[in-house]
């Protein structure tokens, strides 16, 4: 399961603060994801790079943020804007633009409450 | 967008019997259709994959299915067993790499 981490495993936040997840891999892929899960819906595709210093938004983008200023991290930031930012928040990667669509690997995720 | 529908949402299925999961797409250009599984408190893994050149994979009790010409793709997992219990999720992509999951389902084996 190495090669892909998340931090913090558990996060709470009050309404009105912005916080920042972390995610880092050494597995040189090129690509990497963000996802919130909910019950009953899935993964579904906040913010994704596919390659450094650049991103596109995903299905779900609207009160969050990211950078991607090195090739092994990709921090997503959940601001206050964010209605229901309560939610299973998951990172992955894949190989990238080379391998065309592939693997995708995930973290083992960071849970954030809002309180 | 692609949009992925997952039936059925909940399978409960004996120990040593079949468990089959349908899912369909509604984007054509879509060629990657992979299959995760995820243990409770675990993260989703990678069980198996098929592209849209090849119409059926396996791999040893697992299989999956590809009818292009409707839209639709199948996990099926023979034999099963309880360490099978779990919350598979199909996904679908073109080539941008934006994988669109389906609601997923709940597998329970009884023993």
């Amino acid at each position: 399961d190495g090669g892909i981490t998340q931090s913090p495993k558990y996060l709470f936040r009050k309404e009105g603060q912005n916080v920042t997840l972390s995610c880092e891999q050494n597995l040189n892929h090129d690509a990497m994801y963000w996802y919130r899960q909910d019950p009953g819906q899935g993964l579904r595709l906040i913010y994704y790079s596919q390659i450094v210093n650049d991103f596109q938004k995903g299905d779900i983008a609207e009160g969050y943020s990211v950078s991607r200023e090195k090739k092994e991290s990709f921090p997503l930031t959940v601001t206050s804007a964010q209605k229901n930012p309560t939610a299973f928040y998951l990172c992955a990667s894949s190989i990238g633009l080379a391998g065309g669509p592939g693997e995708q690997f995930f973290g083992p995720g960071t849970r954030l409450t809002v309180l | 967008g692609e949009n992925v529908e997952q039936h059925p949402s909940t399978l409960s299925v004996q120990e040593g019997d079949s468990a089959v999961i349908k899912c369909t797409y509604s984007d054509s250009a879509s060629n990657y259709f992979p299959w995760y599984k995820q243990e409770l408190g675990k993260r989703p893994q990678l069980i198996i994959d098929i592209r849209s050149n090849v119409g059926e994979k396996k791999d040893q009790r697992i299989a999956v299915t590809l009818n292009k010409t409707a839209k639709h793709f199948s996990l099926h997992i023979t034999e099963t067993q309880p360490e099978d219990s779990a919350v598979y999720f199909c996904a679908a992509t073109p080539n941008d790499y934006k994988l669109s999951f389906g609601a997923g389902t709940t597998v329970t084996v009884r023993a």
